[in-house]
């Protein structure tokens, strides 16, 4: 069966630092691969994703960037963060788009 | 941007009741998904209806599609307290390269034991 993984769970970061968050999938190949932001209450934001190997596709212009070394893994990164970076942020995949999507279970990050 | 509006916002009801929840779109879809947020955690998928088909049913779940409407409607029968969570549709581009889902904002249910 395919899982899932989304890790820290819970981040508490000063404006300005450097940010990684990772998204591994299992049991399943060539996944598409998404980076959603969800606002306290609100929906989902996509941000980012991809089809395949080193293929990012953006939605919304930010300081934020993706990156996807393995076929398997999926990275959101940031030089620097704003206050305006915090929020819920959830991976997902699907086999192939715009079908059915299984979420993580989400990165709470705090930018203070 | 967001095409999916579901409507109402916030519903409260009785456990036992049903619990209808509406959401529409401004575009051509493939299909139209409903999920599933528990506060705090990930989204779980509840069905998928494809814009050829007008019902759909799974378990206590039955979901319709009125492409002629963009609308859609999940209907949860004999809720229950577990039932408490929000309820996001998303729709499914039908242009070519569509491969992501355009998510609403939800509705918030409370199931009240």
């Amino acid at each position: 069966s395919q899982t899932i993984h989304q890790w820290p769970a819970t981040l508490v970061q000063p404006v300005g630092s450097p940010l990684s968050l990772e998204c591994t999938v299992e049991g399943t190949s060539n996944p598409n691969l998404y980076w959603y932001r969800q606002a306290a209450g609100r929906g989902l934001q996509l941000l980012f994703y991809s089809v395949g190997i080193g293929q990012i596709s953006s939605e919304v212009p930010q300081n934020l960037s993706a990156s996807r070394p393995q076929d398997r893994q999926f990275i959101l990164s940031s030089k620097k963060l704003l206050l305006s970076d915090s929020g819920f942020y959830l991976c997902a995949w699907s086999a192939r788009g715009p079908d059915t999507q299984y979420f993580g279970p989400g990165t709470r990050l705090t930018v203070l | 941007s967001q095409q999916g509006e579901e409507d109402p916002q916030a519903l409260s009801i009785q456990e036992g009741e049903n619990a209808t929840m509406n959401c529409s779109y401004k575009t051509s879809i493939n299909n139209l998904q409903w999920y599933r947020q528990n506060s705090g955690r990930g989204l779980v998928h509840l069905i998928l209806i494809r814009s050829n088909e007008r019902e759909k049913h799974s378990g206590r779940l039955r979901v319709t599609l009125d492409t002629s409407k963009k609308s859609s409607s999940l209907l949860i029968t004999a809720s229950r307290a577990a039932d408490t969570a929000s309820y996001f549709c998303a729709t499914g581009g039908s242009g070519a390269g569509s491969y992501q889902l355009t998510f609403g904002k939800g509705t918030k249910l409370s199931v009240i034991p």
